[in-house]
């Protein structure tokens, strides 16, 4: 059974660091790309983050561009996002998700991990 | 970057078919994506590709697409169908980036 468990969210303040981290399990991990999205409370869907297979490629939305950093251990099975100079408007849920190669679509989510930016 | 876009809210009677669209330049491109996503859960992939159900979905659930639009049809709708739906595609703009539509909260009544 595939899982993915998200972990490492909570209170932090504006222009502070915070690191997620997303357990794989049930699958190759090293086979997939991997993503991060996140929902503002009571707001939609929104993509963040982007990493290949083997962790040589990244891609960000231009709202975290320079401030958030996605990364991988295949050997440990986990995705991370390191997020620094946090705002408010970064307050969200954070899902981890799985894509298929060269794919665009995310077949298996996480629960998500809440993140709050509040003073 | 390209935007997909969605009516916020539809309705259907119980047991009827309802129609929920996706607009947007990257869908004359490139396939949307469709996903259920129920109050306090993670979101969950319906449709992908021209038409693809991954296991698990019922067959009501389908996938069309016509120039820069993008449906989801559920035939006959269920009383569990109530939820948001989110369509997503490529962004057309060359970056490999990823873009979601605002979501449709679809009511059964």
């Amino acid at each position: 059974e595939v899982q993915l468990v998200e972990s490492g969210g909570g209170l932090v303040q504006p222009g502070g660091s915070l690191r997620l981290s997303c357990a794989a399990s049930g699958f190759t991990f090293s086979s997939y790309w991997m993503h991060w999205v996140r929902q503002a409370p009571g707001k939609g869907l929104v993509w963040v983050s982007r990493i290949n297979s083997d962790g040589s490629s990244t891609s960000y939305a231009d709202s975290v561009k320079g401030r958030f950093t996605i990364s991988r251990d295949n050997a440990k099975n986990t995705l991370y996002l390191q997020m620094n100079s946090l705002r408010a408007e970064d307050t969200a849920v954070y899902y981890c998700a799985r894509g298929e190669v060269g794919a665009y679509y995310f077949d298996y989510w996480g629960q998500g991990t809440l993140v709050t930016v509040s003073s | 970057s390209s935007e997909l876009t969605q009516d916020p809210a539809v309705s259907v009677a119980l047991g009827q078919t309802v129609r929920i669209t996706c607009q947007g330049d990257s869908l004359r491109s490139y396939y949307a994506s469709w996903y259920q996503q129920k109050p306090g859960q993670a979101p969950v992939l319906v449709i992908y590709g021209k038409n693809n159900r991954p296991s698990g979905i019922p067959d009501r659930f389908s996938g069309s697409s016509s120039g820069n639009t993008a449906s989801l049809t559920i035939t006959g709708a269920q009383a569990e169908d109530e939820a948001d739906y989110y369509c997503n595609s490529r962004d057309s703009s060359g970056n490999h980036h990823v873009v979601f539509g605002g979501g449709t909260k679809l009511t059964v009544l």
